[in-house]
């Protein structure tokens, strides 16, 4: 089945913890992306990636590193968490052809950080 | 920087009745527009995706609209069913954004029985 799976799906943690959100695709996608939503503010873009080895900042990329090793996954890490940082994170991946580049979102990812 | 808006930000109907969801977007210089389902609480699942060149998408009782001179996308709901109660999000891809999805807020949508 055509999926973006993320793990760990729940995650509570402390600030200064660091943590890794992965993000894996089995489309063999070349994009993909992290999201994450907060009331009020909808979804906004944190980081992404055209391809293997190259990415780039979305909107809100502050206090967030990703790294592009593989394809397939896109991990999320958070080196010093802090509770501004508590929102519902998605991976999304997409072909990015022309005609043929719908997004396909992964099931989330709720962290709250203390 | 591209702004999109839906209205209404809430919305009740009685089972059965057919519906319009509405999407504003700020700048038509767009790649192409999707609109999402999501549950509470849950990720989003891709309904339509409109690309720039097109009029109109259709899935099932699903039909999607763009007016790209206008900056505007309709989704239509037809018949509707307690189980197409859900947020719909509409999001634009511009053409100078990198591939980012700019999201609206969303439409929250309540089918009763």
């Amino acid at each position: 089945e055509a999926q973006v799976t993320q793990n760990p799906r729940y995650l509570i943690t402390v600030t200064g913890k660091k943590l890794t959100v992965t993000c894996s695709q089995n489309m063999n996608h070349e994009y993909m992306s992290w999201y994450r939503q907060d009331p009020g503010l909808g979804l906004r873009q944190i980081y992404y990636s055209m391809n293997v080895e190259v990415t780039d900042k979305g909107d809100v990329p502050e206090g967030y590193k990703v790294s592009r090793k593989e394809k397939r996954n896109f991990p999320l890490i958070l080196e010093s968490p802090s509770p501004n940082q508590t929102s519902l994170y998605f991976c999304a991946s997409s072909l990015v052809r022309q005609g043929n580049d719908e997004q396909y979102f992964g099931p989330g990812t709720r962290l709250t950080v203390t | 920087k591209q702004e999109v808006t839906q209205i209404p930000a809430a919305l009740s109907v009685p089972e059965g009745e057919n519906l319009v969801l509405n999407c504003s977007f700020t700048d038509s210089a767009i790649y192409n527009l999707q609109w999402f389902r999501q549950d509470p609480g849950k990720g989003l699942t891709s309904l339509l995706l409109i690309q720039s060149s097109q009029r109109e998408q259709t899935s099932g009782r699903l039909n999607a609209s763009l007016d790209k001179s206008s900056g505007r996308s309709t989704l239509y709901i037809a018949a509707s069913q307690p189980g197409d109660s859900a947020t719909y999000l509409c999001a634009v891809v511009s053409s100078n954004s990198g591939y980012a999805l700019n999201f609206g807020k969303g439409t929250s949508l309540l089918v009763t029985p």
